[in-house]
């Protein structure tokens, strides 16, 4: 069975810092695995995603996640953190039987 | 109108009471998806439909009730709900899903807000 660990339920950091959001992730086949941002009163959009092939994933808005099959990890990351990067995150992976697993998502906080 | 709109944005209902969510997507996808979204908890795949037969159904209890009369539109008809039931109810609609498995983007609308009291 897939899960989807998102470590820190809350990530302050400051304007212009790294951004890291962790997701580790357990499957027993390949995995598809997916990163989604939520704006406050919007639904989610996806930021990124990997499948197949190149394990350093580009995603919008500057973010990007590097796939580490060792670690079962796919770590979110931008270099210099915006204002408006302020929102929830949600990682999920993806294994078959329809269903999409979803971690309970990391709400950024971007401090001035 | 574009993307997956969702109506109505806001809802209070009393346990007895009877209504019901609509959701349409612009995009021309074959899926489409309800999904449950409560505080610290993750999201929960409530229905999924595929060329409008339904394909997954997540355990959920019947008084929700889903429809697709076709690829554009989904219901989610909603009777003798409980507190525990409040939460932002999410569509989200996507191309084919291919041997059950999600690598399509999914495209979501901006939710309902229930509440039920």
């Amino acid at each position: 069975a897939q899960s989807v660990t998102q470590l820190g339920s809350h990530v302050s950091v400051s304007e212009g810092a790294l951004v890291l959001l962790r997701c580790n992730y357990s499957s027993s086949v390949p995995p598809y695995l997916f990163w989604y941002v939520q704006y406050p009163n919007q639904g989610l959009q996806l930021l990124l995603k990997y499948t197949t092939g190149a394990t350093l994933v580009k995603g919008i808005n500057g973010f990007e996640a590097e796939f580490k099959k060792s670690e079962t990890s796919f770590h979110l990351t931008k270099p210099s953190a915006h204002m408006s990067d302020a929102a929830e995150y949600f990682c999920a992976v993806s294994g078959g039987n329809y269903q999409l697993i979803w971690g309970a998502g990391t709400k950024l906080i971007i401090k001035p | 109108e574009t993307g997956v709109t969702q109506t109505p944005r806001h809802l209070v209902m009393g346990m007895t009471n009877k209504k019901s969510l609509k959701c349409e997507q612009h995009l021309g996808h074959n899926a489409m998806y309800w999904y449950k979204q409560s505080a610290k908890k993750p999201l929960e795949l409530m229905f999924v439909y595929s060329l409008e037969e339904r394909v997954e159904n997540n355990s959920v209890p019947s008084r929700f009730s889903p429809e697709c009369p076709n690829s554009s539109h989904l219901f989610l008809h909603l009777h003798t709900l409980q507190p525990e039931d409040s939460a932002l109810y999410l569509c989200a609609s996507s191309q084919d899903i291919v041997s059950g498995v999600f690598y399509n983007e999914q495209f979501f609308g901006p939710g309902t807000r229930l509440t039920v009291l």
